[in-house]
């Protein structure tokens, strides 16, 4: 199974901060990674797939970057609906690993 | 407007069974692969389960192998997952997903939870 990591698993960030999360696969996946935004009692909302392609109605303040086995999400300018736990997830082979998570707390 | 509504959860104890139910409407279901996803209390996404578009292609987490099957009507719009062996630790927040393009779940449902205690 490929296996994802996450960094860091929590930062504290002020709103205009620039943020960058980054996602290691254990094996090269190509482009077939996703970005999701999880808001506590919510379902999961996609931000990113093939690694850097917005999903329609995403702020374009989102961009993802990366192949093969490195990944990096960037909030360009962190707004206040931002704060919420990010999640990759890889699409490449079954299971269709995610994760651990990255908290984006408010400073 | 795409709509995933997922329905079935609730408390059963362990060793018991559980059917949940996601109704889809607003897109042509049968031309959708579908996944569900699962959250256990204050933790990670995990993925369990894939079907195609008409339910001959199935795949299953090492987790949940054996135990739960998932499926699907196109006729009802609907996918299913039929939990078996029930235990604690499946004890989570159940999503279905549209799965598209082989590289996103574009859409989610609200989630149902599920909880496995006596």
């Amino acid at each position: 199974d490929i296996q994802l990591t996450q960094s860091p698993s929590f930062l504290s960030a002020s709103v205009g901060d620039r943020v960058t999360i980054t996602c290691r696969a254990s094996q090269g996946i190509s482009s077939y990674l996703a970005w999701y935004q999880q808001k506590p009692g919510k379902a999961p909302k996609l931000l990113i797939y093939a690694a850097s392609t917005l999903q329609s109605g995403v702020p374009s303040r989102f961009s993802g970057s990366g192949s093969g086995t490195e990944f990096t999400l960037t909030i360009s300018s962190l707004q206040p609906e931002d704060f919420a736990t990010y999640y990759c997830q890889q699409l490449n082979s079954y299971p269709f690993t995610f994760g651990p998570g990255t908290k984006v707390d408010i400073k | 407007e795409v709509q995933l509504v997922e329905s079935g959860g609730g408390l059963v104890q362990p060793g018991g069974s559980l059917r949940l139910s996601c109704a889809a409407s607003g897109f042509t279901f049968s031309s959708y692969e579908m996944n569900w996803v699962r959250q256990a209390p204050g933790k990670g996404l995990e993925w369990i389960s894939y079907i195609s578009r008409s339910g001959n292609t199935i795949y299953y987490g090492d987790s949940v192998k054996g135990r739960f099957t998932i499926s699907r009507d196109n006729a009802k719009n609907s996918l299913y997952l039929q939990m078996n062996s029930l235990r604690a630790e499946d004890t989570a927040v159940y999503y279905c997903a549209r799965f598209n393009y082989g590289d996103r779940n574009d859409y989610w449902g609200q989630g149902t939870l599920v909880t496995v205690s006596s």
